[in-house]
């Protein structure tokens, strides 16, 4: 079975562009999150999907960013136009149901010069 | 609020010495709680999680973790390290409303040899 995938590994970006962070979940799984690690903090939560609908988007920085999951598949992160201090890892992860345990992908490093 | 200290930002052992990553936590109610490890150049994997059950929780590669309540510690320990163990291991807290993960700051594991 796939895990979750994320496409680029890497991006880097000038300030003021725009970035857009893909991820496939495990198939099957209606949950899917976004956290991101800024350089020498913690990894935070971004939002959740449950499906195709926004579940809880508390941890989104600003509007900058904005995240959709078309038909509840894929989903995709932009952010336009990306800032320094959107440098850091993207990581999307995904779970069955109400199920807690979440499954991780690689992760998108994003460096924005 | 819920949030996760890890007591050590790096931990240094020999190869064929136990390990110790101490975790403290802190919960308005019963957590479900989890390691996670994060090797060079690839993504999270779930090393073990506690829900509520057995108070002491092995996972994969020899890992294994303790619940005290008391102490409000989740501490992640191996009897004996392995050169391919070093990585970064976060200590990890879920908020059971929102299935939101909240990270500790994370414990890059050093294996001398």
């Amino acid at each position: 079975e796939a895990g979750v995938t994320q496409f680029p590994s890497h991006s880097v970006i000038e300030k003021g562009q725009t970035v857009t962070l893909r991820c496939d979940p495990i198939s099957g799984h209606d949950n899917l999150y976004w956290y991101r690690r800024v350089m020498g903090k913690e990894i935070k939560f971004l939002l959740h999907f449950v499906k195709e609908s926004k579940q809880d988007e508390s941890g989104m920085p600003n509007n900058r960013f904005l995240a959709e999951r078309t038909g509840g598949t894929y989903s995709t992160l932009k952010v336009q136009p990306a800032e320094l201090e959107d440098s850091g890892v993207y990581f999307c992860a995904s779970s069955p149901g109400l199920a807690i345990e979440q499954y991780f992908g690689p992760g998108t490093r994003l460096t924005v010069t | 609020a819920q949030s996760v200290t890890q007591l050590d930002s790096h931990v240094s052992v020999s190869e064929g010495t136990p390990v110790l990553l101490r975790c403290n936590y802190s919960s308005s109610y019963s957590p479900s709680l989890f390691w996670y490890v994060q090797h060079p150049n690839k993504g999270l994997q779930l090393l073990l999680k506690y829900t509520s059950a057995a108070t002491l929780v092995k996972g994969i590669n020899g890992f294994e973790a303790e619940f005290k309540k008391s102490e409000t510690s989740f501490h992640l320990t191996k009897p004996s390290a392995h050169m391919s163990d070093a990585a970064e291991y976060f200590c990890v807290v879920s908020d059971n409303s929102n299935y939101q993960l909240i990270w500790g700051a994370g414990t890059k594991l050093i294996i001398k040899p």
